[in-house]
């Protein structure tokens, strides 16, 4: 069965600390996604990673950076985070090409800034 | 630009039919998929189009037309636990990135 599991449900962080978001997937799948999800916005992606060290920016990622050492973990860092960074941030994972490969998502992890 | 279009909410009664139309204008086209998600949990994949025409599935259908630009979701026989949104998501290439509507949000009412 598919798994993606995300560190936390819920969090709560001040502005100004460094915040990590970890995933993992246990599916071998090369793509991994962090996405934010806000009211009325809908899914945005922030970054992806097609392999193992490989990182590529997504429409948001300002105030973002990501990290990708082993295949099935993908982290997610807020270097300082800000109120604005409130949100329900949403892992996934997919496998490579097209057709009905779509993308798994983890539980989402919802953070406040205070 | 990448957009993608659907209607914010909708309301339907359980056990009538209810349509969830999508449009869209991306860079290419490469697939259209159709996510459930229930207040508070993560999005589930419900069907994915590639060609023109319906894909049946249970109580679910979706319908694409590639020259339009649209697709819709069709779910039959609603039931209160289809209270949830739907998104409309869309792959612009043979990568794997995912462009994602807003999402409509359904309520069924008895």
């Amino acid at each position: 069965d598919v798994k993606v599991t995300q560190s936390s449900r819920y969090l709560v962080k001040r502005t100004g600390e460094k915040v990590f978001l970890e995933c993992v997937q246990d599916m071998d799948h090369e793509n991994m996604f962090w996405y934010r999800q806000d009211p009325g916005l809908g899914l945005r992606l922030i970054y992806f990673s097609y392999d193992v060290k490989m990182k590529e920016k997504g429409d948001i990622p300002e105030g973002y950076s990501v990290s990708r050492e082993k295949k099935e973990r993908f982290s997610l860092i807020l270097e300082s985070a800000s109120t604005n960074q409130t949100s329900m941030y949403l892992c996934a994972s997919g496998l490579t090409g097209g057709g009905t490969d779509t993308q798994y998502f983890g539980p989402g992890t919802r953070l406040t800034v205070l | 630009g990448q957009n993608i279009d659907q209607p914010t909410e909708m309301t339907a009664t359980e056990g009538a039919i209810v349509q969830i139309n999508c449009t869209y204008q991306t860079s290419g086209f490469n697939g259209l998929f159709w996510y459930q998600q229930h207040a508070g949990e993560a999005p589930t994949f419900l069907s994915y189009n590639v060609l023109d025409g319906l894909e049946e599935k249970g109580r679910f259908s979706s319908f694409l037309s590639r020259s339009k630009g649209y697709s819709y979701l069709l779910l039959k026989e609603l039931q209160m636990k289809d209270s949830a949104s739907y998104l409309c998501a869309v792959r612009p290439s043979s990568a794997s990135k995912i462009i994602f509507g807003s999402g409509t949000r359904l309520s069924i009412r008895p």
